[in-house]
C-alpha cells in the first residue's frame, strides 16, 4: 500500500516567491493534517481537514499561508509570499479516524528553504 | 502553549544499555499517548502507545510508562541498538488534534 506522498521533497526559493507543497493521503483516510517541524517548536499543527473540509486552521501562522483539499486524494499548502523564516520541513499526515485510538501516518516531508 | 513537553533535546547512550526518554504534559484531559520515531529525511512513524487506563505498555524492547499523577510518561528502550538512533516525539491527541513534543534526539553509540 502506498503511504502518504508529498512533493516536492526539497524546495529552494527566493524570498517573495510563491511556494506550493502537495500531498496525497492514504486512500480511505478521512483526516489530513499539515505539520511544520522546526528546531524551536518541534512539530506544529498548521491545519487539518476532515472529509476535505478544513476543521481547524488556527495553527496557520499568517495570511500568507493557505491550504486546500479539493478532493479526498489531494491537498496543497501554499505560501505566498514566502519569507526566510518559513524555512522548515513541512509534513503531511493522514489518519483513518483522527481520534485518540488512531495514529497518524506521515509523509516523508517537504524541506523548504527560503533564501 | 506547549501542552506536551520534552525537555531533553538530545541523549547519548552506549549500545546495549537502557535509553530513557521523558515527556511531560500539562493537560489532564489527555487520555492517550503515542511515541513516534523519526529518522533523518523521513517522516515520523508510530512506535508505541499507551492509554491512560494503563500505567505500562510493552512491545519488545520498547516500554512506555505513564504516571498520571505526575503528568509524565517515559519511553524505555532495552537494550539500545545503533539502529535506534533517531528523533523520538511523544504525542497526545485531544479531539482530532495531535499535540507533539519538540522531540529528543537519541544517539546509540556502538
Amino acid at each position: 500500500d502506498a503511504g502518504v506522498i508529498q512533493s516536492p521533497r526539497h524546495e529552494v526559493t527566493e524570498m517573495g516567491q510563491e511556494v506550493t507543497l502537495r500531498c496525497k493521503p492514504i486512500s480511505g483516510h478521512d483526516y489530513l493534517f499539515w505539520y511544520r517541524q522546526t528546531m524551536m517548536r518541534g512539530l506544529e499543527l498548521l491545519i487539518y481537514f476532515n472529509n476535505n473540509v478544513p476543521i481547524d486552521d488556527s495553527g496557520m501562522p499568517e495570511d500568507r499561508f493557505s491550504a486546500k483539499m479539493p478532493n479526498a486524494s489531494f491537498s496543497t499548502l501554499k505560501i505566498q509570499p514566502s519569507e526566510p523564516r518559513d524555512s522548515a520541513v513541512y509534513f503531511c499526515a493522514s489518519s483513518p479516524s483522527g481520534r485518540a485510538a488512531g495514529e497518524l501516518f506521515f509523509g516523508e516531508g517537504s524541506r523548504l528553504t527560503v533564501l | 502553549d506547549q501542552q506536551v513537553k520534552q525537555n531533553s533535546p538530545s541523549l547519548s547512550v552506549q549500545e546495549g544499555r537502557i535509553s530513557i526518554l521523558n515527556c511531560d504534559y500539562t493537560n489532564s484531559m489527555f487520555d492517550y499517548f503515542l511515541w513516534y520515531k523519526k529518522y533523518p529525511a523521513e517522516g515520523p512513524t508510530f512506535l508505541i502507545s499507551i492509554s491512560s487506563i494503563k500505567d505500562k505498555n510493552e512491545d519488545g524492547r520498547f516500554t512506555v510508562f505513564l504516571n498520571k499523577s505526575a503528568k509524565h510518561l517515559s519511553l524505555h528502550i532495552v537494550p539500545s541498538q545503533p539502529g535506534d538512533s533517531a528523533v523520538y516525539f511523544c504525542a497526545a491527541p485531544k479531539g482530532n488534534q495531535f499535540y507533539f513534543g519538540t522531540g529528543t534526539s537519541l544517539t546509540v553509540i556502538p
